[in-house]
């Protein structure tokens, strides 16, 4: 099955700061992949996602591009606020499937982020 | 968005007994639910799909008497753990997707933080 790496945490950074959160996969096909972001007392949210390669998920001034080159997803914001703190997780279907079929996720181990005022 | 909700937030239960966790899609029809477990600083991990009306599909490892899920009906889905002891202390999330082909937007509970003592 498919399967994702991302960056441990936690990640500590001052408001303002430029916020990056590595993220690599392994997959058959290029399935679509998603950032899910958990608020402190939260359940998951969906923070944005892409279907194919090359697209950009943007969503709340967080983007992440689909790069199947170096199969990579990663994270990125121009300047983190304090109400951004929270865990980070990628993902991505537990198998690549073409013919339909809802698919649970597998998910990274998440990545703890803190900001700073 | 889409509301799924899981019910009881937090329980403590003592060893040998069972326990039952409910997940409820509040404004839509879930034709798929999932459960998974977190354990404290690691990642989600899936431990079974379930469709509606059918038995539920579990992953490898995950004791499917000992994790008894019942997806009766298009908003509700139950995770029973049977005669639980300490080692099944975890947190529980369960998601839901509306749709049966391709992955479709996950929606995720609350969680449910399992205690045994």
């Amino acid at each position: 099955g498919n399967s994702v790496t991302q960056m441990e945490g936690p990640v500590t950074l001052s408001e303002e700061a430029f916020l990056t959160i590595n993220c690599t996969y392994t997959a058959t096909g290029y399935p679509s992949l998603f950032w899910y972001v958990q608020y402190p007392g939260e359940g998951l949210q969906l923070l944005l996602k892409a279907t194919k390669a090359d697209d950009k998920g943007s969503n709340k001034g967080f983007e992440a591009t689909y790069r199947k080159e170096t199969t990579s997803f990663h994270l990125e914001k121009g300047s983190v606020q304090v109400s951004d703190s929270a865990v980070y997780f990628c993902a991505l279907p537990k198998t690549t499937r073409s013919g339909g079929g809802a698919d649970g996720l597998t998910f990274g181990k998440g990545t703890h982020l803190i900001i700073q005022p | 968005g889409a509301v799924v909700s899981q019910h009881p937030s937090w329980v403590i239960c003592k060893s040998g007994t069972s326990v039952k966790i409910e997940c409820r899609s509040l404004d839509f029809q879930a034709t798929t639910m999932f459960w998974y477990r977190q354990f404290p600083k690691q990642s989600l991990m899936l431990m079974a799909t379930s469709n509606e009306g059918s038995k539920a599909t579990y992953e490898q490892g995950v004791e499917k008497d000992k994790f008894l899920i019942n997806h009766a009906s298009l908003t509700l889905s139950t995770l029973t753990v049977t005669s639980a002891h300490p080692e099944d202390s975890s947190f529980y999330i369960c998601s839901a997707t509306e749709r049966t082909g391709g992955t479709g937007e996950l929606f995720f509970g609350e969680g449910s933080r399992l205690t045994v003592l």
